[in-house]
């Protein structure tokens, strides 16, 4: 049992590439989530996605776009990469859509875009 | 803005020193509360948490306590170890839905 799975771990990107983040859950979890990581900001809702085939915008979702491919995966695509994209990326699900439910983490894709 | 507000770090200890970290949270209605540890390169990871008013979430050694009519959650642990230097994030759950509210964490590094 994986947990969450995050590819890759570091990336570095040139201004105007594109790239997608893989997340993969083998929880069976329903609800996925894609946070960035920036230095005194905490961790910011980019997307999420509440069940296999929804996706809803979070706090910051300019610039992203996301799929939820399957109930496993669920990716990060960035079109015309920034340098304010900088950052660290976590994918996180959780089991049922109560408020009372934990968020497990993957280990994190550190991105910087020259 | 961010409804979740807790200590500026960086806070340093020495090893068996008593630790309490901050948190207090703006909200409608009751939200979970939660506090999740982030070692250093790793992933954020649930440390306690507490679903209403008056509970108290526990794990190694940590405790905090949901206070309703202060609106916080702090953290606190007697007597801190080298192992618990961490990033530790103050976070609730947001409308009544499994999405989170983050506070911006605050950096604990414990010196032997």
């Amino acid at each position: 049992n994986a947990g969450v799975t995050q590819t890759p771990k570091f990336q570095v990107l040139k201004t105007g590439q594109s790239m997608t983040l893989q997340c993969a859950q083998d929880m069976n979890h329903n609800s996925m989530y894609w946070y960035r990581q920036d230095p005194g900001m905490g961790l910011r809702l980019i997307y999420y996605s509440a069940s296999e085939g929804t996706t809803d915008k979070g706090e910051v979702p300019n610039g992203y776009n996301v799929s939820r491919l399957n109930k496993r995966e669920f990716s990060l695509r960035l079109e015309s990469a920034a340098p304010s994209q900088t950052s660290v990326y976590f994918c996180a699900s959780t089991r049922i859509r109560q408020d009372t439910d934990t968020q497990y983490f993957g280990p994190g894709t550190r991105l910087t875009v020259l | 803005g961010n409804s979740v507000t807790q200590m500026e770090g960086p806070v340093t200890l020495s090893e068996e020193a008593f630790l309490t970290i901050n948190c207090t949270y703006t909200a409608t209605g009751y939200p979970s509360l939660f506090w999740y540890v982030q070692y250093p390169g790793e992933g954020l990871q649930l440390l306690l948490k507490a679903t209403k008013a008056d509970d108290k979430g526990s794990n190694k050694g940590f405790e905090a306590t949901y206070r309703k009519e202060t609106t916080s959650f702090h953290l606190e642990k007697g007597s801190v170890q080298v192992s618990d230097s961490a990033v530790y994030f103050c976070a609730r759950s947001q409308g009544g839905s499994e999405k989170l509210v983050f506070g911006k964490g605050t950096k604990l590094t414990v010196n032997p």
